[in-house]
């Protein structure tokens, strides 16, 4: 099938703590893997994207691993900011992006 | 200059109306698509054209009617609207079919129909 399993749906942290968000999928055929942020109100914004050539890939405080045999995916923020607080998706490639349900990220000052 | 931009933002409007809504890019990619989003934030593929022709229609009711008159605009047409419509309604685009490089989404639609 084409299902992406997004875990956890909520997320509550602490600023200052890492969080964790974790994806899984089915089709194997998938090579691109973006993640979004949707900030209440607004557009979903690509934040950071892997290939399948990669297992790992860092910008500052976000960073995605990929294991394509076990056909999962993470996001991790480290050191997080009140402003990362959002809802992110990730999403797999096919010949249309679908997207996970979304994880709802709440960073407590 | 906003590169996907969506007219109107938002619809209120009563159940039975038609309603159309706008997109635009000036990305020069090729591939444009609608999205749904409902009140749980699921974000589920509408319609996909790739140089104005249709390539994903997935299961959504034949009163939504998209048009791609150039491969820089994508309109939504919804006839006979009904409650279950409301939602955020998103149009994005990209290059090829989005399996390499990710999608520009526009700043969303709410359409309310009471």
């Amino acid at each position: 099938g084409e299902n992406v399993e997004q875990h956890p749906s909520t997320l509550s942290v602490q600023e200052g703590d890492s969080a964790v968000i974790k994806c899984t999928y089915s089709d194997s055929a998938s090579n691109y893997f973006p993640w979004y942020k949707q900030e209440l109100g607004k557009r979903p914004q690509l934040i950071i994207d892997i290939r399948s050539n990669v297992g790992e890939k860092k910008d500052q405080r976000i960073a995605v691993t990929l294991n394509k045999t076990a056909k999962h995916f993470s996001l991790h923020i480290t050191e997080t900011q009140p402003e990362d607080s959002a809802v992110y998706f990730c999403a797999k490639a096919g010949n249309m992006l679908t997207f996970g349900g979304g994880t709802r990220l709440m960073v407590k000052p | 200059d906003t590169a996907v931009s969506q007219t109107p933002k938002y619809l209120v409007t009563q159940m039975g109306n038609d309603k159309s809504i706008k997109c635009e890019q000036n990305l020069g990619h090729d591939t444009m698509y609608w999205y749904k989003q409902d009140s749980k934030k699921f974000l589920k593929i509408m319609f996909s054209y790739n140089n104005k022709e249709l390539i994903i229609n997935e299961t959504v009711p034949n009163r939504f009617s998209p048009k791609s008159p150039d491969k820089a605009h994508l309109n939504l047409h919804i006839n006979s609207l009904e409650l279950g419509d409301s939602a955020v309604y998103f149009c994005a685009s990209s290059h090829g079919t989005g399996d390499y490089y990710g999608y520009t989404f526009g700043s969303g639609t709410r359409l309310t129909v009471v």
